[in-house]
């Protein structure tokens, strides 16, 4: 099984940019989630999906966007990239009551 | 809503030593309450889940972590430390199951042979 699989592993983005960052699970897993990793602060939620077709905010969500339109995907799209928003970033699924499965990461850098 | 405190960002012990590392969780109904560990460049890994029934929860890799209401804690401790144990521990908080998890600011645990 691949589990939640994230794309691009890197990338390098210049300020005012634009791009989606890629999450797809194939575990038919309900619940999906955006997280975003910086030194010291740990893992902060960006957005939420409990199904297709409804997401909801978390802790950091400005400058953020999501959409669920099937069960499988739950792409991260940044409209205008900041030097803020270089990161780390996960994606994870898990289903009611099971355990969160998480990607292996997208290392974004804005310059 | 809820939050989790880890207190201590580096924690270093020897080979075979007593590993504890320290969770404060803040919730205002009944929480369910994680252990992840992260190895570098990688993703994370549940240790182990808290959710209702015994509070002393057993997870993989031999740690485990007993959650304590009056004390609104869940510390994560293991009875001998191997080398392999050295990463970057996370302990999080969720009120509606995992799906709404916050993380505290990690753990680094350093293992000395």
């Amino acid at each position: 099984n691949a589990g939640v699989t994230q794309t691009p592993k890197f990338q390098v983005l210049k300020t005012g940019q634009s791009m989606t960052l890629q999450c797809a699970q194939d575990m038919n897993h309900e619940y999906m989630s955006w997280y975003r990793q910086d030194p010291g602060m740990g893992l902060r939620l960006i957005h939420y999906s409990v199904g297709a077709g409804i997401t909801d905010q978390g802790e950091v969500p400005n400058g953020y966007n999501v959409s669920r339109s099937t069960t499988e995907d739950f792409p991260l799209r940044l409209l205008s990239a900041a030097p803020s928003q270089t990161s780390v970033y996960f994606c994870a699924s898990s289903s009611e009551g099971g355990r969160a499965f998480f990607g292996q990461g997208t290392r974004l850098t804005v310059v | 809503a809820q939050s989790v405190t880890q207190l201590g960002s580096h924690v270093s012990v020897s080979e075979g030593a007593l590993v504890l590392l320290r969770c404060n969780y803040s919730s205002s109904v009944p929480p369910y309450l994680f252990w992840y560990v992260q190895y570098p460049n990688q993703g994370l890994q549940l240790l182990l889940k808290y959710t209702t029934g015994a509070t002393l929860v057993k997870g993989i890799n031999g740690f485990e972590a007993e959650f304590k209401k009056s004390e609104t804690s869940f510390h994560l401790t293991k009875p001998s430390a191997h080398m392999s144990d050295a990463a970057e521990y996370f302990c999080a908080v969720s009120e509606y199951n995992n799906n709404d998890m916050r993380f505290g600011a990690g753990t680094r645990l350093t293992v000395k042979p």
